[in-house]
């Protein structure tokens, strides 16, 4: 059971260069999320899925888009990456809940720099 | 305003000392009330979770909601310096699906 796994784990762009960012989860969860981190900002939410074949946008979704053509992966993409999206990607994963709280398992996150 | 304000820190303590982190919150609609932790390199993991207002106590750990004064704190007793690490608290209005994050605060525990 490898949990949230991300792919790649580092990678450096250049301004205008356009990449991929893979998620999979193996714990059968519905929700995924993709969030990035930036120092003195803490963990903003980019775009969610609550299932397979839907997507919806968190805080920062601009210069981002995301497929969930499958339960259990969930992609990340920048279309023409910019130097403010330097930053670690975390993807995280999560059951649905009716009532309560469900833990969100995290990956190890992606470091990206866009020169 | 953020709606989540958390220092940042860094926080430094002798091991074994009693460690405070707080998290302020704008929103009086929240209702749960996570802390999650954070080792350097890698992804979060959730600590503790409350509902509401009040205590929440699990082995050195210690978890506090005070909704009147939009406050929340996590209290680490016998600190060890395995307890360093970045800690986030992170808030939901619903159901724990979509989390509002604070920017974390490093804390240092030295041997």
């Amino acid at each position: 059971n490898a949990g949230v796994t991300q792919t790649p784990k580092f990678r450096v762009l250049k301004t205008g260069q356009s990449m991929t960012l893979l998620c999979a989860q193996d714990m059968n969860h519905e929700y995924m999320y993709w969030y990035r981190q930036d120092p003195g900002m803490g963990l903003r939410l980019i775009h969610y899925s609550v299932g397979e074949g839907t997507t919806a946008k968190g805080e920062v979704p601009d210069g981002y888009n995301v497929s969930r053509l499958k339960k259990q992966n969930f992609l990340l993409g920048l279309e023409s990456a910019a130097p403010s999206q330097t930053s670690v990607y975390f993807c995280a994963s999560s059951y649905r809940v009716l009532a309560g709280v469900e833990t969100q398992y995290f990956g190890p996150g992606t470091r990206l720099l866009v020169l | 305003q953020k709606e989540v304000e958390q220092d940042p820190g860094p926080l430094s303590v002798p091991e074994g000392a009693i460690v405070s982190l707080n998290c302020t919150y704008s929103n009086s609609a929240f209702q749960y009330f996570m802390w999650y932790r954070q080792y350097s390199r890698k992804g979060p993991e959730l600590l503790m979770y409350t509902y509401s207002s009040g205590n929440k106590e699990d082995g050195r750990f210690t978890a506090q909601v005070d909704k009147s004064s939009k406050y929340i704190s996590l209290f680490i007793r016998d600190s060890q310096p395995s307890d360093s690490a970045t800690y986030l608290c992170a808030l939901d209005l619903e159901y724990g699906n979509k989390l509002v994050f604070g920017a974390g605060t490093i804390l240092r525990v030295k041997s």
